[in-house]
């Protein structure tokens, strides 16, 4: 069936380094959403990519759509201690609306 | 309401109790979605409603899972007979109108299970 995967699992960076998650999926996408999940929270929409081989930038924050659409990175340059939680990526299941969730990445930063 | 929320926040039940978890969208939301999400994992797909009609639940993982929209906006989603693979927590999502693949989903705080 159709995946979603993301790597790594986990991060941990010193504050002020940079972070990169990557998203890939088994089918290709009409578009990929990011959301970003707090400990103990709920996940939180962050953005939305649709075109091929989109970039779009969110302060420090930069997201990416591949050119087949079937991949996306998110990358945060000079991590801050509010970056920390867990980064999912999410596409359409086929033509239906449900969204399908990457594992997602955890990203803890050290002060 | 200022966002989408769920009632309870956690729920502790014995093995083999029946469950009920509520959600109230924001006002005015056509699209509700329940995501099951285990501990270290992504939202997992449960269910779909637009308005009170039940358009996908492919994602109910058995027969033991029932959710209900009767009006369109509160819904609830219930679990007999509680085993303890089903400690999750589940989400609600709500979307302001007819699915469309390119919408986003507002997530409430969540309902965090734990089967005993």
């Amino acid at each position: 069936g159709q995946q979603v995967m993301q790597i790594p699992q986990y991060q941990h960076v010193q504050e002020g380094e940079d972070f990169t998650t990557y998203c890939n999926s088994s089918t290709t996408l009409s578009n990929i959403q990011w959301y970003k999940q707090r400990p103990g929270g709920h996940p939180v929409f962050l953005i939305q990519l649709v075109k091929s081989g989109e970039v779009k930038k969110q302060k420090r924050l930069t997201f990416q759509f591949g050119e087949a659409k079937k991949n996306s990175s998110l990358h945060i340059t000079a991590t801050q201690t509010t970056d920390v939680g867990t980064y999912f990526c999410a596409g359409p299941r086929g033509s239906q609306g449900n969204l399908i969730f990457g594992k997602g990445t955890k990203l803890s930063v050290k002060p | 309401g200022a966002g989408v929320s769920q009632s309870p926040r956690y729920k502790v039940a014995k093995r083999g109790q029946d469950v009920a978890l509520r959600c109230d969208p924001i006002s005015g939301h056509v699209s509700l979605f329940w995501y099951q999400q285990a501990l270290g994992q992504g939202p997992e797909f449960l269910t779909y409603f637009q308005n009170e009609a039940q358009l996908d639940k492919s994602g109910l993982p058995s027969d033991r899972f029932f959710a209900e929209r009767p009006e369109g906006s509160v819904s609830t989603l219930k679990i007999q007979r509680t085993q303890q693979e089903d400690s999750a927590v589940y989400l609600c999502a709500s979307s302001p109108r007819d699915w469309e693949l390119t919408d986003t989903q507002y997530f409430g705080p969540g309902t965090r299970l734990t089967v005993l």
